[in-house]
């Protein structure tokens, strides 16, 4: 069956470091791949889209990667700061209505 | 800004009750999704409208039924609510197909007792 995965323990790093996620996929085939962010009781807030012919995308402070062949996916987020602290999610989509979620990563960004 | 509202943001109910949850979104768009979030699991995929009185069975519909009357308005109803419904629901909405960018409301979190 489809599967994401994304590190369930809690990333955390220093103020001004880079903190980078990982999002891992098996038995799947995306078209794209997103990355939310949730803070706590709130929905997840859309942040970026890659196509499955991209190899990387960046939005100010943030990057990300999609590397097909591993089925893998980076996301990083540089000179990271105590605002960014929150839960990440990956999503994958195959061009359809369905959205896959992975459970999220929290990262927590300390001053 | 899309703005996407739920009915509540807490609410308890008792087993066997009949439970509605409402989400309006302001932006015109075609699309509206229900989720429900448990830890470790992720958001997975209850029902989808893709237009008025249009609906899509996602992974986990068992339990749920959802009604789409009007554009801006999709609501899920729980028949019959169960403690194992006890959850967070999310509702959604986008623009286009395929659904990227999706637009998502502060979210419900229900408890059954």
């Amino acid at each position: 069956s489809q599967k994401i995965e994304q590190n369930s323990e809690a990333l955390n790093i220093q103020e001004g470091k880079t903190a980078t996620l990982t999002c891992n996929y098996t038995n799947y085939s995306p078209a794209y791949l997103q990355w939310y962010r949730q803070d706590p009781g709130r929905g997840p807030v859309f942040l970026l889209l890659i196509r499955e012919n991209e190899k990387e995308k960046r939005k100010e402070r943030l990057k990300v990667t999609f590397d097909t062949t591993l089925k893998q996916s980076l996301f990083h987020i540089t000179a990271s700061q105590p605002a960014d602290s929150a839960t990440y999610l990956c999503a994958l989509g195959d061009g359809g209505f369905k959205t896959i979620f992975g459970a999220g990563t929290r990262l927590f960004v300390k001053a | 800004d899309v703005k996407v509202t739920q009915s509540s943001r807490y609410l308890v109910k008792r087993t066997g009750e009949k439970v509605f949850l409402e989400c309006v979104q302001d932006m015109d768009h075609e699309n509206m999704f229900w989720y429900r979030q448990d830890p470790g699991l992720g958001l997975r995929l209850i029902y989808f409208s893709y237009d008025v009185k249009m609906k899509e069975k996602g992974d986990i519909p068992e339990g749920y039924s959802v009604s789409r009357e009007k554009k801006e308005r999709f609501s899920l109803i729980l028949e019959s609510a169960s403690t194992n419904q006890t959850s967070m629901y999310l509702c959604a909405s986008s623009r286009d197909l395929p659904s990227t960018m999706q637009y998502f409301g502060p979210g419900t979190r229900l408890t059954v007792t």
